[in-house]
């Protein structure tokens, strides 16, 4: 299984740009990169998932370089909603395996 | 909506008692599983079930037993609830696009 490292906190004031990123160097040629948000009390959901280059949704953009040893979860223009823990997990979707979450990135928002 | 439903939301059990939570997912999902998480932890995962009938064990499966008679279902019991396993318990299910998670189960053991 492919380890992650991700920074365990950040901070950043509303309406900036957030970069979070993860490094997994051992990741899997079957692997894809998933992020996952979550709130105090709340499970974990789904943000975006990609396999190379960059993905975008309504959400984030995730950009992932030529070798995949790294990813970034970019989140524009953050607003105090955007408190929470992110959680980067790299992993062949495909069969269920014994994924653990790290501990994350807490991140926090302020005025 | 569709989704993973956890039942109970909350629960307080006493040292050695047991108990049962159910998951229930209606996406027809194959790959259903349980995690603990802890104050300021990532999740563990306990138990997993690849599919009907099948389940596995995971990280941190001990004091912790699991059925799957029905596909859309995902049982996890405690036979003898302990101090320890005071946690927030959470299902998911696997798709396409990554883990479906419930909103949780918040069991204290006293």
């Amino acid at each position: 299984l492919a380890k992650t490292t991700q920074p365990i906190s950040m901070d950043s004031y509303e309406g900036q740009e957030v970069n979070i990123t993860c490094s997994h160097n051992n990741i899997a040629t079957n692997d894809y990169i998933t992020w996952y948000q979550q709130f105090p009390s709340q499970g974990p959901r789904f943000i975006i998932q990609g396999y190379k280059t960059k993905v975008t949704n309504e959400v984030a953009s995730l950009f992932i370089p030529a070798d995949r040893k790294s990813s970034t979860l970019s989140l524009p223009r953050v607003s105090l909603s955007d408190t929470a823990v992110y959680y980067c997990l790299v992993a062949w979707t495909g069969t269920a395996s014994k994924l653990t979450f790290g501990t994350g990135t807490r991140l926090q928002v302020t005025l | 909506n569709a989704g993973v439903t956890q039942t109970p939301k909350f629960r307080v059990l006493k040292t050695g008692q047991s108990m049962t939570l159910l998951c229930a997912q209606d996406m027809n999902h194959e790959y259903m599983y349980w995690y603990r998480q802890d104050p300021g932890m990532g999740l563990r995962l306990i138990h997993y079930s690849v599919g009907e009938g099948t389940t596995a064990k995971g990280e941190v499966p001990d004091g912790y037993n699991v059925s799957r008679l029905k596909k859309q279902n995902f049982l996890l019991g405690l036979e003898s609830a302990a101090p320890s396993q005071t946690s927030v318990y959470f299902c998911a299910s696997t798709g396409d696009w990554g883990y479906t998670f419930g909103s949780g189960t918040r069991l204290t053991v006293v």
